[in-house]
């Protein structure tokens, strides 16, 4: 079975400091890692994903991720945040060895980010 | 290009009754997927469509069904309705790089319909 998780509700960085969103995965064999955000009344938009190759992945909006294999983890991460990526976040796995689509969410966590 | 589109965007039902809801997938997305969000969670896969044929389900009761079309449009249908099942439900769209190991491609999600059973 495949499974995430993103162990903080919420977290809050002031404008233009770095900010980090962690998640953790459990999957049986190699993972396919995705990262969307969603706003207010909206439905999810792709932010970025790994599935093979260099472990930091570039996305949307500036964003990225770090694959970490031996942590089972795919931490996003901006340089510098801005007050528009408030927003709900949310990393998803898929198991390639899953035998279809199937891709599993996490909770989602919160990012606040203050003027 | 439209991207995926749903509808209704909005939906009141009363408990025991039917709805169904309806998705658009992106222009050459052949697969279609269904997930439930409940306030304050995480999407849940329902359903995942590709050729017309289900090729996986989630963990929801048989009230739940769906179906997709010869113009890869797709229907969710769920029977006698539970105060339980109000929630955001989305409708992701994909391409498929093969049908029986896990695709590497992403998902792009609908706005989504909320259903509200009171």
């Amino acid at each position: 079975a495949q499974s995430v998780a993103q162990p903080e509700d919420q977290v809050n960085v002031a404008e233009g400091n770095p900010l980090t969103v962690k998640c953790t995965y459990s999957v049986s064999g190699n993972p396919y890692l995705f990262w969307y955000v969603q706003y207010p009344n909206r439905g999810l938009q792709f932010l970025l994903k790994y599935i093979t190759g260099d472990n930091l992945v570039k996305g949307s909006y500036g964003f990225e991720a770090e694959f970490n294999k031996s942590q089972t983890s795919f931490h996003l991460k901006k340089p510098s945040a801005l007050v528009s990526d408030s927003a709900l976040y949310f990393c998803a796995v898929r198991d390639p060895a899953g035998g279809y689509q199937k891709v599993t969410f996490g909770t989602g966590t919160k990012l606040q980010v203050i003027p | 290009d439209a991207g995926v589109t749903q509808s209704p965007t909005h939906l009141i039902k009363t408990r025991g009754q039917h709805v169904t809801l309806r998705c658009s997938p992106i222009s050459g997305h052949k697969s279609v997927s269904w997930y439930q969000q409940v306030l304050g969670q995480g999407p849940q896969f329902i359903f995942q469509y590709y050729e017309k044929e289900e090729r996986g389900r989630g963990n929801f009761p048989d009230r739940f069904s769906a179906r997709q079309f010869p113009n890869y449009s797709s229907e969710l249908n769920v029977n006698a309705l539970l105060l339980g099942d109000s929630a955001l439900y989305l409708c992701a769209s994909s391409l498929v790089g093969q049908v029986a190991g896990g695709s590497p491609y992403e998902q792009y999600f609908g706005p989504g319909t909320r259903l509200t059973v009171t």
